[in-house]
This record gives C-alpha cells, structure tokens and sequence, in this order.
C-alpha cells in the first residue's frame, strides 16, 4: 500500500522554463510534507517543506503547494536550470501523532535540457 | 562538520554472510533511521530510533537488526544476508522535538551474491 505516490517517473523541461513535480498521498493524518533532491551517487538532500496548516511555502527558485482536500501536494521550481536535473522525492510525516516516521514517495527524475 | 557518515561505501557479500553497516553522526541529533533505496520502491525504512537505547521497527525490518548505544552511532546489522537485500543503505539523522528534515549520509552500497 503506498501511502505516498509520484506518479512521474521522470520529466524533461527546458532551462528557464518551469518544473512542476507532484505527489499524492493516501493519509489525511499526514501533517507535514517535505521534498528532497538527489543527485547519483550522494544521499537525498532537504530542499524545502510544508506544514499541513499551510498550503503554499517559498524559498527562492522552490515552491511548494499543498491541497488538503485533494491529498496533493507540487513542487514548482523557476526557473529551471540544468543543475536542477536529479531524482526528486516527497515526503510525509505523521509526526503529531508522536510517531515521527517519514513515508518517501517512489522519486521523479527532473532533466533540465540547456 | 560532518555530518551523516556511513561506512563502507561499497561491499560485496556471499549469501550467508553477516556484516555492519556503520553510521554515525556529529550533529547530537536524537533520531536516527536506516533507509533502503531500490529501483522503482523509493526509499523504505528498515529501523529508527528516537534515542540511545530506544529503536523500532519501519517498513521492512526483516533480515535486520539495529541498536543504539550512544545518540552518535547507530549501526545496522545483516544477520545472514541474501540476494533479496541487495540495496542501496541510507542513514538519517534529525533533531527531535517535533518535525524537522532529515540529514542523509552518502549512502552504502550493498551487492549480495
């Protein structure tokens, strides 16, 4: 059963134009949501993330939107560039519940095409 | 700093084998996890931990074994390895006290024959 869905393996955007990666999730218990990057060889580095009482968070060239009601969250990056290209995953926490344990989603591979 | 360091960073087993894959970090951080990343399933966690003396089952515990004596160390132990774990292991590390990002070390690559 897999709580947390990308539903794109991969995807290829233009330099300069936008990446919008997506994720969707089974459990509404979810209160907090994160979004990683990595790239081959090295392990996922923390790009940016959301709390379940927000639906929209900034930082820079990333953001990422949350809709409750549809269980679904996105990450826009812009504008892209080509050292944007790596694996993407999101991430959900049921951390309120004390339990603290983090679901990963499957990951989409972003090519930024010069 | 260094962050989240795993050791070693590729190993080769024969089935049957037993061996530690070492993590240890430098940032005091309470929670630790061990992740396992395979084509097309993301990354599933295998054990946690919220403190020294204290861990827990994830996802996909069997096979493994996992003890915390210090908040820094937190190793991950294949009892008798089998082809079937064949991975890629992550280490995390983050701050306790309520939802923080996870710190990951750079992986150990794990191929079982």
């Amino acid at each position: 059963d897999q709580q947390v869905k990308q539903n794109s393996p991969s995807l290829s955007v233009q330099e300069g134009r936008i990446s919008i990666l997506n994720c969707d999730y089974t459990n509404s218990m979810f209160d907090y949501f994160l979004w990683y990057k990595k790239y081959p060889a090295e392990g996922p580095t923390f790009l940016i993330s959301i709390s379940s009482i927000k639906d929209k968070n900034e930082d820079g060239r990333f953001t990422v939107f949350l809709n409750k009601s549809a269980k679904h969250l996105s990450l826009h990056i812009v504008p892209s560039q080509p050292g944007d290209s790596a694996v993407y995953f999101c991430a959900a926490s049921l951390g309120t519940s004390g339990t603290y344990k983090y679901i990963f989603g499957t990951g989409t591979r972003l090519k930024v095409l010069a | 700093n260094a962050g989240v360091t795993q050791t070693p960073k590729f190993q080769v087993l024969k089935t049957g084998q037993s061996m530690t894959l070492q993590c240890a970090q430098d940032m005091n951080h309470e929670y630790m996890s061990w992740y396992r990343q395979d084509p097309g399933m993301g990354l599933r966690l295998i054990h946690y931990s919220v403190g020294a003396g204290i861990t827990d089952q994830g996802e996909v515990p069997n096979g493994y074994n996992v003890s915390r004596s210090t908040t820094e160390d937190f190793p991950l132990r294949l009892l008798s390895a089998a082809p079937s774990q064949t991975s890629v292991y992550f280490c995390a590390s983050r701050p306790g006290g309520g939802n923080q990002p996870q710190h990951f070390g750079d992986g150990t690559r794990l191929s079982i024959l």
